[in-house]
């Protein structure tokens, strides 16, 4: 069946480095690829997402870059702060029909 | 615009009885979702209704998991009975049909 592969399981960067985080997704029909952050106690939010037709997007200081050859997509953090540690899943859909997600990515950033 | 919302927040139970959970999606969100997040990993898509019809539950343990939606608004997920496994958050979620989705706070299960 379809599956979302995500590394690595923890991270951990000085604020102000640079932090990414990479997923590989099996089925060649998706076409939506969005990532959420979540907090402790709450449920996932986006923050970033990407279709298939654009190979990378920026938003301030989160970017996002898909290869669809190699199904391949990673999440770019920059300049880190410490308000970013929190756990990232990335996910991957058919126009949002049956969203797979990864198994999460927990990111801490040191003061 | 007001979140999902979900109720309870927390539920502890024993095995082999029963527990339902209740979603009120977005206003307006056709899409419905149903995940279980255990802890320490993603979260799995339980069940997705699109208005008040079914479009996915293949990984939905039909045995003890329902769920329904009815009117296409508001939904409830029920077990029975729940099983150790089962504790996890259950989380909801809402969307159009852009693909992306909106979460509640989840309701936290722990099976004793």
């Amino acid at each position: 069946g379809e599956n979302v592969e995500q590394h690595p399981s923890t991270l951990s960067v000085q604020e102000g480095d640079s932090a990414v985080i990479k997923c590989t997704y099996s089925d060649s029909a998706s076409n939506y690829f969005p990532w959420y952050k979540q907090e402790l106690g709450k449920g996932p939010q986006l923050i970033i997402d990407i279709r298939s037709n654009v190979g990378e997007k920026k938003d301030q200081r989160i970017a996002v870059t898909l290869n669809k050859t190699a199904k391949h997509f990673s999440l770019h953090i920059t300049e880190t702060q410490p308000e970013d540690s929190a756990v990232y899943f990335c996910a991957a859909s058919k126009g949002g029909f049956k969203t797979i997600f990864g198994a999460g990515t927990r990111l801490f950033v040191k003061a | 615009e007001a979140g999902v919302a979900q109720s309870p927040r927390y539920k502890i139970i024993e095995k082999r009885q029963s527990v339902a959970f209740w979603c009120n999606p977005i206003s307006g969100h056709a899409t419905l979702y149903w995940y279980q997040q255990i802890l320490g990993q993603g979260p799995k898509l339980l069940i997705q209704f699109q208005n008040n019809g079914v479009v996915d539950d293949s990984q939905l343990p039909k045995d003890r998991f329902s769920a329904e939606r009815l009117k296409g608004v508001d939904s409830t997920l029920k077990i029975q009975p729940a099983k150790l496994e089962d504790s996890a958050v259950y989380l909801c979620a809402s969307s159009r049909l852009t693909g992306e989705l909106f979460f509640g706070e989840g309701s936290r299960l722990t099976v004793l």
